[in-house]
């Protein structure tokens, strides 16, 4: 059971957009920033946003995320097969003394 | 750019012990927070622990503590993680993985490409 609540899966065609959503808590997504990380199959994680909406070099502005509250989200548009992945969330949560917790995981389809 | 270069996959039997390494490059261990996560297979990514260099103190996920002792090897720049009383439920692809700087809240920018580890009889 991940502190985090992500759907399992995701799917959409080609030039789509979809979004992903992870919910937490006001101690962990409603106090601290949010990372998203891509793990592509068989290899490790990559980390694709973090302080909630900020993108690292090099990561296409196909990908944004945002922040409401004790909800977070991440959106993919114009949806490339590539793009086929799992992607979790993270957060800091303050009630585990600033423990890193991540979300189960959405495992992303393109059709 | 860091770099971080895990040892090789390990079986191990039930109740032994295995120690994962990470080399680090590019930087030196002193000016990153090394962290450790772990998947276990068909499964998500699950923390635990890392360096905060704050308190000068390694800080263990709740699930691993008295089993996990992450060190480090400032000499060689390798951080080392070693798990205990090993069982099944934690074969696993072990991971490190840290910013490119010394410091808790900060996203996990940089992996190493993780080792596997067998828990068998």
């Amino acid at each position: 059971q991940s502190v985090l609540t992500q759907p399992p899966s995701a799917s959409g065609t080609p030039g789509q957009r979809v979004t992903i959503s992870c919910s937490g808590s006001s101690s962990n997504i409603g106090s601290n920033t949010v990372n998203w990380y891509q793990q592509l199959p068989g290899t490790a994680p990559k980390l694709l946003i973090y302080s909630n909406n900020q993108r690292p070099s090099g990561v296409p502005d196909r990908f944004s995320g945002s922040k409401s509250g004790t909800s977070a989200s991440l959106a993919i548009s114009g949806l490339q097969s590539e793009d086929e992945a799992d992607y979790y969330c993270a957060a800091w949560d303050d009630s585990l003394n600033g423990h890193v917790v991540f979300g189960g995981g959405t495992k992303l389809t393109v059709l | 750019q860091v770099q971080l270069v895990q040892s090789g996959a390990e079986v191990k039997k039930p109740g032994a012990s295995v120690k994962v390494s990470c080399k680090v490059s590019g930087y030196t261990l002193t000016e990153l927070s090394m962290h450790w996560v772990r998947q276990a297979p068909g499964k998500g990514l699950e923390w635990m622990g890392g360096f905060d260099p704050e308190d000068g103190e390694t800080i263990y996920a709740q699930k691993f503590q008295g089993r996990v002792t992450m060190t480090e090897d400032t000499s060689t720049d390798t951080a080392y993680m070693e798990l205990s009383s090993l069982r099944s439920e934690d074969t696993a692809v072990y991971y490190c993985a840290t910013p490119p700087r010394s410091g808790w809240y900060y996203p996990l920018d940089y992996w190493g490409q993780g080792t596997l580890v067998t828990v068998s009889s």
